[in-house]
């Protein structure tokens, strides 16, 4: 059974950081892309970025782009996002989840979340 | 960027009756060369992560119920919920995975009236 564990949310100051973990079993970890997506308390879905199965390649939305950082330890089983120069807008729940094909596609298994509060 | 447009915001269905969902694309999602259309529909339950229902806009995840359908190409697309359940109350997103950054629809909250 795939199960995905988010850890390291929190409470942060705004231009602080913050590495949040997606801890992955139950599928070849190694073979699948994978992708954070975060929600807004109360609003909608945004994709914040995602990286392919070997790590080589990275992608971002513009909103996060330069401040974040995504990576991978294949031989952990384990994801990563490192957050810096935090915002109140960055505020939510973040989501690892695994990618179906591809570098980037459909995201067929998602964690739980863990919640990051940007405030002072 | 394309910009996924999701409506009604909300609506309210009567048990067993239809349910309809509509989602438009900024730009066509639909690849020529290989005649798919690049659009995912999600469900998500209060206090769940999202659940994929639907992938290149009409083949259903695996143990999804047949109630569950897709339909449209191109950049208008539907989900459509043919007998609504109790259980389906829930936000539904459509995402397009054509291009990066990846976008989804604002949502549509699905209630029994």
């Amino acid at each position: 059974e795939v199960h995905l564990l988010e850890s390291g949310g929190g409470l942060v100051q705004p231009g602080g950081s913050l590495r949040l973990s997606c801890a992955a079993s139950g599928f070849a970890f190694s073979i699948y892309a994978m992708t954070w997506v975060r929600q807004a308390p109360g609003k909608g879905l945004e994709w914040v970025s995602a990286i392919s199965s070997s790590g080589g390649s990275t992608y971002y939305g513009d909103s996060v782009k330069g401040r974040f950082t995504i990576s991978r330890d294949n031989s952990k089983n384990t994801l990563y996002l490192q957050m810096n120069s935090l915002r109140a807008e960055d505020t939510a729940v973040y989501y690892c989840a695994k990618v179906n094909y591809g570098d980037y596609s459909i995201f067929d298994y998602w964690g739980q979340g863990t919640l990051v509060t940007v405030s002072s | 960027d394309i910009v996924m447009t999701q409506s009604p915001d909300s609506l309210a269905v009567s048990l067993g009756e239809r349910a309809t969902v509509t989602c438009k694309s900024s730009q066509s999602v639909l690849y020529s060369s290989n005649n798919k259309n690049y659009l995912a529909w999600y469900q998500q339950k209060p206090g769940q992560p999202p659940k994929l229902l639907i992938y290149w806009a009409s083949t259903r995840e695996s143990g999804v119920p047949d109630r569950f359908s897709g339909s449209g190409s191109g950049t208008d697309f539907t989900l459509t919920i043919s007998s609504l359940q109790a259980e389906d109350v829930a936000v539904y997103y459509c995402q397009q995975y054509d291009s990066i950054p990846l976008t989804f629809g604002g949502g549509t909250k699905v209630e029994i009236k």
